[in-house]
């Protein structure tokens, strides 16, 4: 079975602060990694991918892979109360390229 | 260029009935994805088609089955609902046999079916 796991969360940040999501997954011969954010009652929305070793950065958000450690985090920096949604982990590669493999999501709030 | 729509955008079904949920994907995708949504969890992948094709099938009951037609759009039926099946149905487009590639998938703004 393969897996995405997320830190549970919920996640609470004052505004201005970093936040830190972490992901781990279980199939070694994943490929490609993607962070969607979802507002309450709406579908994801794509915000960062990444494919390679290291860090990925577009604005305030910066994606961090590590493929021997099977980790990956994203890193959002001046975090804003808009910013407070679910940030879904998912996993694409190895067997079955043809699916992303989500996490359960975690649940960040960020404080005014 | 038009992105991914789904209809409707919200359905109530009472148990053991069946339902059509419909899915146009965007302008010059030739794939269609669709993802189950349960509250509180990440998406689940269903199935996905290929040109009219079904291209591999996650972990669902064959009552859960779909169609892609010649203009790529899809539909994906479910027969004999069950309260579990209350969820938001996401599909996504994309180009050629992948989840998207290195773009990952855009989502349609999903169907939210709930089972009385």
């Amino acid at each position: 079975q393969k897996e995405v796991e997320q830190n549970s969360g919920p996640l609470s940040v004052p505004e201005g602060a970093i936040a830190s999501l972490n992901c781990t997954y279980s199939d070694r011969g994943s490929q490609s990694f993607f962070w969607y954010r979802q507002y309450s009652g709406k579908s994801p929305e794509l915000i960062m991918s990444i494919y390679s070793n290291g860090d990925k950065e577009d604005g305030r958000f910066t994606a961090q892979l590590n493929k021997a450690s099977q980790y990956v985090s994203l890193l959002i920096r001046d975090s804003q109360p808009s910013d407070s949604a679910t940030y879904l982990c998912a996993v694409n590669g190895g067997g079955s390229n043809y699916k992303l493999t989500f996490g359960k999501g975690t649940l960040l709030t960020v404080n005014p | 260029e038009t992105g991914v729509t789904q209809s409707p955008t919200h359905l109530i079904k009472t148990r053991g009935q069946q339902v059509t949920l419909r899915c146009s994907s965007q302008s010059g995708h030739n794939t269609v994805s669709w993802y189950q949504q349960a509250l509180g969890q990440g998406p689940q992948f269903i199935f996905q088609y290929y040109r009219e094709e079904e291209n591999g099938r996650g972990n669902f009951p064959p009552r859960f089955s779909g169609l892609q037609f010649p203009n790529y759009s899809s539909e994906l039926n479910v027969n004999a609902l069950e309260l579990d099946d209350s969820a938001l149905y996401l599909c996504a487009s994309s180009l050629g046999l992948s989840a998207g590639g290195e773009n990952g998938y855009t989502f349609g703004s999903g169907t939210r079916l709930t089972v009385v």
